[in-house]
């Protein structure tokens, strides 16, 4: 079967830094995205995936190992907004995504 | 710039009503997706469609029904309402499922209570 593993829930302090990491075993692999979702809200996309390496983007920065089925998502100088979920899904074989659950991250100040 | 919206954005009724969620977008993108979030769980795809008039099965189909006759619109219909369909449920697009351009855009949502 298809699966995606991340962590549950988080902490981490406001001006810190935290990895959110997500596994996965899929038929396929067409790339992997990492979406933010704001309690009661819509999950908006943070970044894309498809090669090796890391990908900066401002304060959020994502690493991908397809060899390792891993990868995670740093954020850096944590702001309280930043207190929400975040959704590893990948795109497999059928150019489906595959969901993980989602890691709550709590911002503390 | 409207994007994609869902109506209504939250809806109670009662088992075994038939109940129709729509979706609307207004990027001119070909794919379109109904999803469904449960607490505990990822979003699951409960169908999709790649154009207008092509619609297909996600992994939670059953009790649902979609259409999609113009290609900025999406409705999901459920034609007996159960319990165990009371979800948040999101309306995506994509203007493709290759490359960058797959990026999925999700509406605001629509909570759904069943009694």
């Amino acid at each position: 079967g298809q699966n995606i593993d991340q962590p549950t829930e988080m902490t981490a302090t406001e001006g810190a830094i935290v990895q959110i990491n997500c596994t996965y075993q899929t038929s396929g692999f067409n790339g992997l995205f990492w979406y933010q979702q704001h309690a009661g809200e819509a999950p908006t996309f943070l970044s894309y995936n498809v090669l090796d390496g890391l990908e900066e983007k401002g304060r959020f920065s994502s690493f991908l190992s397809r060899s390792k089925g891993y990868s995670y998502l740093l954020l850096k100088e944590l702001q309280m907004k930043d207190s929400a979920s975040y959704l590893c899904a990948v795109m497999d074989s059928n150019y489906q995504l595959i969901w993980g659950a989602g890691t709550k991250l709590i911002i503390k100040p | 710039d409207a994007g994609i919206t869902q109506s209504p954005r939250y809806k109670i009724t009662e088992t075994g009503r038939q109940v129709t969620l729509m979706c609307h977008q207004t990027w001119s993108h070909s794919y379109m997706f109904w999803y469904r979030q449960d607490l505990g769980h990822g979003l699951r795809l409960i169908y999709y469609s790649a154009a207008a008039d092509i619609t297909d099965k996600g992994e939670v189909p059953d009790g649902y029904v979609v259409s999609r006759s113009k290609t900025e619109n999406f409705p999901l219909t459920l034609e007996s309402a159960t319990r165990s369909q009371t979800s948040v449920y999101f309306c995506a697009s994509s203007e493709s499922t290759s490359g960058t351009l797959d990026t999925q855009y999700f509406g605001p949502g629509t909570r759904l209570t069943v009694l």
